[in-house]
């Protein structure tokens, strides 16, 4: 199996909604990525949990919130969003963070904040 | 982080004619990946190069990493229509995209 799947597809919530994105790999990986992608945009690094553990957050509006509950599972919970924050999620993992190895991408969670 | 510069932004060619896009980094990288993103679709990895000097080749992909592991290339020979898409190269460790390069062919 070397699938990451996220859930929902596609999601509409409103600036005052809260809402979670959630993310699952059983590819044994133990780290794990959210990227946000802008349309004709490069994916934008935004969090990196290594071995459940919270290695890198690239300074993103605390409205994010990631999670990190188990080795396979990684939620990214959002609040108060903005407009601006519409765009495509995309989750992906990896053996490790600090190895040579390829990342796996889900089809991701394009979301619409209205 | 490591930030891998990508150019051109778009490419647009006739079906056959080559393709090449390059990153560059102002830092020696330890490795090297690229990746490739269908229109609608999601980043898929194409390669990862380790070694200075290194060369790779799939099918009519040929992927290059410089002499001093600062820089890289993608090729294409003859693109088809299925090449169209856009090329990330990512840096090592915390996997931080390029810019890419859009790719467009016209049958």
């Amino acid at each position: 199996d070397t699938e990451v799947t996220q859930t929902p597809k596609h999601l509409v919530m409103g600036m005052t909604n809260k809402k979670s994105l959630k993310c699952e790999q059983h590819m044994g990986h133990r780290a794990m990525y959210w990227y946000k992608q802008k349309a004709k945009k490069p994916p934008e690094l935004m969090f990196v949990y290594s071995y459940e553990k919270l290695s890198i957050n690239e300074s993103v509006p605390s409205r994010f919130s990631p999670e990190c509950p188990n080795s396979s599972l990684l939620n990214l919970h959002l609040h108060a969003l903005q407009p601006e924050d519409s765009a495509l999620y995309l989750c992906a993992s990896s053996q490790d963070q600090g190895r040579d190895t390829e990342a796996f991408f889900g089809q991701g969670t394009r979301l619409t904040v209205v | 982080g490591q930030q891998v510069m990508q150019i051109p932004q778009y490419q647009h060619v006739q079906e056959g004619e080559d393709f090449t896009t390059y990153c560059n980094s102002s830092t020696t990288l330890s490795n090297i990946q690229w990746y490739k993103q269908r229109p609608g679709g999601h980043p898929v990895f194409l390669i990862q190069l380790v070694k200075s000097g290194e060369v790779k080749k799939q099918k009519r992909l040929t992927f290059q990493f410089g002499e001093a592991k600062k820089n890289s290339s993608l090729h294409i020979t003859a693109t088809q229509t299925t090449d169209v898409g856009t090329y990330f190269c990512a840096g090592p460790n915390d996997m931080r995209f390029g810019a890419g390069t859009r790719l467009t062919v016209k049958p």
